[in-house]
């Protein structure tokens, strides 16, 4: 299946520091998606992004969509202690796709 | 308020034993995952149905069968489970109107011995 590459694999962060993470695959991805996973609980999607060199924001988080549509980028900025957790990326390799396929993670830890 | 539920959300079992981790959505949702976590590979695509009766094999889908008897439900079964299919499980659903509305259960925790 196909793998995405993330990194790094783990960030250990001063509280107000900014933070980036990315991803990248040998495929084309349509679709690129970021998401959040708390201990013990699901992953929560944070940004969804559709088109290639796509700029989204949610707050502090910000991802763009790679222009070769093989890699995404995701950014903290002034980190808080509630960031705390493993972020995931994932692609959908088509338009109407409904599987996914997802990165290794980055497990951010933000010290007070 | 609608949401999607897995149960057990802790199991240990032993080798050969069948398993099945339920997950149950109330979004009225067509479509349904399970996927498993390990540390390493992120999530992995095991199962997934786009409505009744339809089910389709995912990337990891050995050792491991779903049916769809309804919307709501999608149980997932370990038919004789061995130790490598100790995981954390995830069950997951959407709307057809693509993958970036999957909404994901808190999880099962399951142990092989």
């Amino acid at each position: 299946g196909q793998q995405l590459n993330q990194s790094p694999q783990s960030m250990f962060i001063q509280e107000g520091e900014d933070v980036s993470m990315n991803c990248t695959s040998s495929s084309i991805f349509n679709t690129w998606l970021w998401y959040k996973q708390d201990p013990g609980e699901g992953p929560v999607l944070l940004i969804a992004l559709y088109k290639a060199g796509e700029l989204t924001s949610n707050g502090r988080l910000t991802a763009q969509f790679g222009i070769t549509r093989k890699d995404s980028f995701l950014n903290i900025s002034a980190s808080i202690p509630s960031d705390v957790g493993i972020y995931f990326c994932a692609g959908q390799p088509w338009t109407g796709a409904n599987n996914l396929f997802f990165g290794t993670g980055t497990r951010l830890t933000v010290i007070p | 308020d609608a949401e999607i539920t897995q149960s057990p959300r802790h199991k240990i079992t032993e080798t050969g034993r069948q398993v099945t981790l339920a997950c149950h959505q109330t979004w009225n949702h067509n479509n349904m995952f399970w996927y498993r976590q390990d540390l390493g590979h992120g999530l992995r695509l095991i199962h997934y149905s786009y409505g009744v009766q339809d089910t389709n094999k995912g990337e990891v889908s050995d050792g491991y069968s779903v049916s769809r008897s309804n919307t709501e439900d999608l149980p997932l079964t370990l038919e004789s489970a061995a130790s490598s299919q100790t995981s954390v499980y995830f069950c997951a659903s959407s709307s057809s109107g693509g993958a970036d509305t999957q909404y994901f259960g808190p999880g099962t925790r399951l142990t092989v011995l």
